[in-house]
């Protein structure tokens, strides 16, 4: 089965730090990834999507997202967090037959 | 407005009673998905529909049955629920069921399920 792996579950930081929180999976085939935020009480909601050309990605709310092909990454970046960026990240891959795997998530505080 | 809606939004059953929770979309996306998400494990698959009549096993379908008889809505079937089958439910769709630019999801609201 494949798997997505999310490194940090709970990472705390002050306003204007910069945020990085890791993703890994484990297909080697042609993938669809993605990064989606849950805020307390909501669903989830997509910030980014790689499937195909550059690497670097662009979302909403001034995220972005490197995928490195060779270390099966797509590690998700913000140079500079508010407050309003508290919520809960996954990194999610669109793998073989169309089945959607998620990582654990990862919880993110940021401290005012 | 685009929307995947689900209902209820929160119910407690006991177990062994049959239960549907439904979700309808109104975008006419050919790809719909169940998930549960459970605390330190995200979110995981349970079933998948491509299209109308076809579905498929996610990672996780033991315990859940779903159909396809529209494109519109996907309900999630529990026969005979169980305890842990406690979770939030969350149903998906995507206008695409291929790889592609098209293939991100669209999550409705989630269903509280506690079965006790």
């Amino acid at each position: 089965a494949q798997s997505v792996s999310q490194h940090n579950h709970h990472v705390i930081l002050s306003e204007a730090a910069s945020l990085e929180l890791g993703c890994n999976y484990s297909y080697g085939g042609t993938v669809n990834l993605f990064w989606y935020v849950q805020y307390p009480g909501q669903h989830l909601q997509l910030l980014l999507k790689y499937f195909s050309g550059d690497p670097l990605v662009k979302g909403i709310k001034g995220f972005e997202a490197e995928f490195i092909k060779s270390k099966f990454s797509f590690n998700l970046r913000k140079p500079s967090v508010q407050w309003s960026d508290t919520a809960e990240y996954f990194c999610a891959v669109n793998g073989p037959f169309n089945k959607f795997y998620f990582g654990s998530g990862t919880k993110l505080n940021v401290k005012p | 407005e685009a929307q995947v809606t689900q209902n209820p939004r929160y119910l407690i059953t006991v177990t062994g009673k049959k239960l549907t929770v439904t979700c309808s979309q109104n975008m006419n996306h050919e790809y719909m998905s169940w998930y549960r998400q459970d605390p330190g494990l995200g979110l995981r698959q349970i079933y998948y529909s491509m299209n109308v009549e076809v579905t498929d096993k996610g990672d996780v379908p033991e315990g859940y049955k779903v159909s396809r008889k529209e494109k519109r809505n996907f309900p999630l079937i529990l026969e005979s629920p169980s305890p842990n089958q406690t979770s939030l439910y969350f149903c998906a769709s995507s206008l695409s069921s291929t790889l592609g630019p098209h293939h991100e999801q669209y999550f409705g609201p989630g269903t509280r399920l506690t079965v006790t």
